[in-house]
């Protein structure tokens, strides 16, 4: 199993491009969101999604939108990249509700709005 | 809404001396989980609390859970260079489906 993997890496983008950040899991997991982490800040919930065709905001979803149209996978858009978006992201998983079970995280990806 | 606050936000540890991190919810919680990350490195599971006092062991950390399910920590024991990295608590939030984390503890080890 790969668990839950993310890309790009890294990535460099211009204030008002839009961009697609890939998040792709293959334990079989309902659970899956997406979090920033900035620096003294933790980990703040974007949008998250309970099943496929399910989704829903978390505490900072201005500025992104989701969707999930297969277990498997779950993009996070950027519609025009800000650089208040400038950020780590990380995707995570979990078996059913996050609050109950284990969540496995993806490597993140740097994200930097010029 | 639901806040989990963590302190300290830095500890700097003498190799092999202890120290406890502290995680502290405005609201009781039915759970809370701790999570590591290394530095440049993702969030890692490592533990979750669910009952009213609930101490779990991992080799030299142990975690405590409070009795009124508000509070808990993280004590690690003879801290080595392996310990490295943001200590996260992490609890349910107040609207469900969701896991509010705290800031995190940065531990730095001095060798």
């Amino acid at each position: 199993n790969a668990g839950v993997t993310q890309t790009p890496k890294f990535q460099v983008l211009k204030t008002g491009q839009s961009m697609t950040l890939q998040c792709a899991q293959d334990m079989n997991h309902e659970y899956m969101s997406w979090y920033r982490q900035d620096p003294g800040m933790g980990l703040r919930l974007i949008h998250y999604s309970v099943g496929a065709g399910i989704t829903d905001q978390g505490e900072v979803p201005n500025g992104y939108n989701v969707s999930r149209s297969t277990t498997e996978d779950f993009p996070l858009r950027l519609l025009s990249a800000a650089p208040s978006q400038t950020s780590v992201y990380f995707c995570a998983s979990s078996y059913s509700n996050i609050q109950d079970t284990e969540a496995f995280f993806g490597q993140g990806t740097r994200l930097t709005v010029v | 809404g639901q806040q989990v606050m963590q302190i300290p936000q830095y500890q700097h540890v003498q190799e092999g001396e202890d120290f406890t991190t502290y995680c502290n919810s405005s609201t009781t919680l039915s759970n809370i989980q701790w999570y590591k990350q290394r530095p440049g490195g993702h969030p890692v599971f490592l533990i979750q609390l669910v009952k009213s006092g609930e101490v779990k062991k991992q080799k030299r950390l142990t975690f405590q859970f409070g009795e009124a399910k508000k509070n808990s920590s993280l004590h690690i024991t003879a801290t080595q260079t392996t310990d490295v990295g943001t200590y996260f608590c992490a609890g349910p939030g107040a609207a469900g489906n969701k896991l509010t984390f705290g800031g995190g503890t940065r531990v730095l080890v001095k060798p």
